[in-house]
């Protein structure tokens, strides 16, 4: 049963314009939720995370949006850059328990 | 520099060869995880180690071992290899909740 899930398997977005990054998920027990972006051939790396108890959270570019009620969370990024081209992973996490991944979105930013 | 390192990069076994993939952490991280990553798939962790001493099955552990050997080193072993788990395997470690994990550059492993 997949937890989390990534409906979206690819974005491709405008340079400078939104690009906006949706996640799903079942288990209302998760306290955190963190995005992760890869490039190809390397690891994962952490951009950002909330909280179950917050519904925002801010990085620079980085927003991320949790809605509990409708177990959906979302990441905006803006404005976006050719740089950002990756992949996405939601992922959560329960305490002292292990981050459950989503499937992924493909991110393609053109200039 | 700090983080989780993985050995090999890359591997090429036949059916039923057996081999052990090494990674290690510099962070004092308590908790270690492996997971796989396949197309389609996303992440799917197999197995983990809350601290040192401890290691529990994750989504997908059948045709794997682990050894939490110290507090620094996590391995994975495949005793058998079988073509289903061609794949790329990431190492990766956390200090708490609520933090990202560190994850490795992966491990690159082909079944023939």
């Amino acid at each position: 049963d997949q937890q989390v899930k990534q409906n979206s398997p690819s974005l491709s977005v405008q340079e400078g314009r939104i690009s906006i990054l949706n996640c799903d998920y079942t288990n209302s027990m998760f306290d955190y939720f963190l995005w992760y972006k890869k490039y190809p051939a390397e690891g994962p790396t952490f951009l950002i995370s909330i909280s179950s108890i917050k519904d925002k959270n801010e990085d620079g570019r980085f927003t991320v949006f949790l809605n509990k009620s409708a177990k959906h969370l979302s990441l905006h990024i803006v404005p976006s850059q050719p740089g950002d081209s990756a992949v996405y992973f939601c992922a959560a996490l329960r305490q002292g328990g292990k981050l459950i991944f989503g499937q992924g979105t493909e991110l393609s930013v053109k200039p | 520099n700090a983080g989780v390192t993985q050995t090999p990069k890359f591997q090429v076994l036949k059916t039923g060869q057996s081999m052990t993939l090494q990674c290690a952490q510099d962070m004092n991280h308590n908790s270690m995880y492996w997971y796989r990553q396949d197309p389609g798939m996303g992440l799917r962790l197999i197995y983990y180690s809350a601290s040192e001493g401890t290691t529990d099955k994750g989504e997908v552990p059948n045709g794997y071992n682990v050894s939490r050997l110290n507090k620094r080193e996590f391995s994975l072993r495949l005793e058998s290899a079988a073509p289903s788990q061609t794949s790329v395997y990431f190492c990766a470690s956390i200090f708490g909740a609520g933090y990202g994990y560190t994850f490795g550059s992966g491990t690159r492993l082909t079944v023939v």
